[in-house]
């Protein structure tokens, strides 16, 4: 069954504390990506990765940290210098095939705060 | 930076009506656009994608168009029906070969039975 997984579907997160969002896909696509989607806002893209050890910055990335060791996996930490974390996260992933890039989405994680 | 608007914000539709949604973005200087849905608390599917070279995409009832040098794009929806229901999202790749995506807000559709 081909896809991407992101897990937990909900997160609790207490004051100070660093949490990791699980992100895995086995679609074999090169490129894998984060974004932050607010009530009444569009995704914002925090992190993105187009190969396995190379990731870069997005338009919010402050307060947020990515690693890229396996092409399918690309998990997200939120730190404890990211002062407004509670938001819905999805992680996406596309294949490099002449610019027809489609982004498919995992179900998303919930990130709320103690 | 490219800034992408969806009108109307909400939108709400009895069933069987035909509807267009609509989205906006400022540089026309994008690689492809792609229509999203997304149902209440869970991830986006991807509806249509069209090339920056092509005019507009069609699957089933969806009818996706572009324009660039207006910088718009619509969705059209034939004969709504309940299941129609959710937020649609409108997003530019102006980024070439690295891929990143520019989102609306959204535009959220309820199809009344």
């Amino acid at each position: 069954d081909g896809g991407i997984t992101q897990s937990p579907k909900y997160l609790f997160r207490k004051e100070g504390q660093n949490v990791t969002l699980s992100c895995e896909q086995n679609l074999n696509h090169d490129a894998m990506y984060w974004y932050r989607q607010d009530p009444g806002q569009g995704l914002r893209l925090i992190y993105y990765s187009q190969i396995v050890n190379d990731f870069q910055k997005g338009d919010i990335a402050e307060g947020y940290s990515v690693s890229r060791e396996k092409k399918e996996s690309f998990p997200l930490t939120v730190t404890s210098a990211q002062k407004n974390p509670t938001a819905f996260y999805l992680c996406a992933s596309s294949a490099k095939s002449q610019g027809r890039e489609t982004q498919y989405f995992g179900p998303g994680t919930r990130l709320l705060v103690l | 930076k490219q800034e992408v608007t969806q009108i109307p914000a909400a939108l709400s539709v009895p069933e069987g009506e035909n509807l267009v949604l609509n989205c906006s973005f400022t540089d026309s200087a994008i690689y492809n656009l792609q229509w999203f849905r997304q149902d209440p608390g869970k991830g986006l599917t991807s509806l249509l994608l069209i090339q920056s070279s092509q005019r507009e995409q069609t699957s089933g009832r969806l009818n996706a168009s572009l324009d660039k040098s207006s910088g718009r794009s619509t969705l059209y929806i034939a004969a709504s029906q309940p299941g129609d229901s959710a937020t649609y999202l409108c997003a530019c790749n102006s980024g070439g070969s690295n891929y990143k995506l520019t989102f609306g807000k959204g535009t959220l559709l309820t199809v009344n039975p």
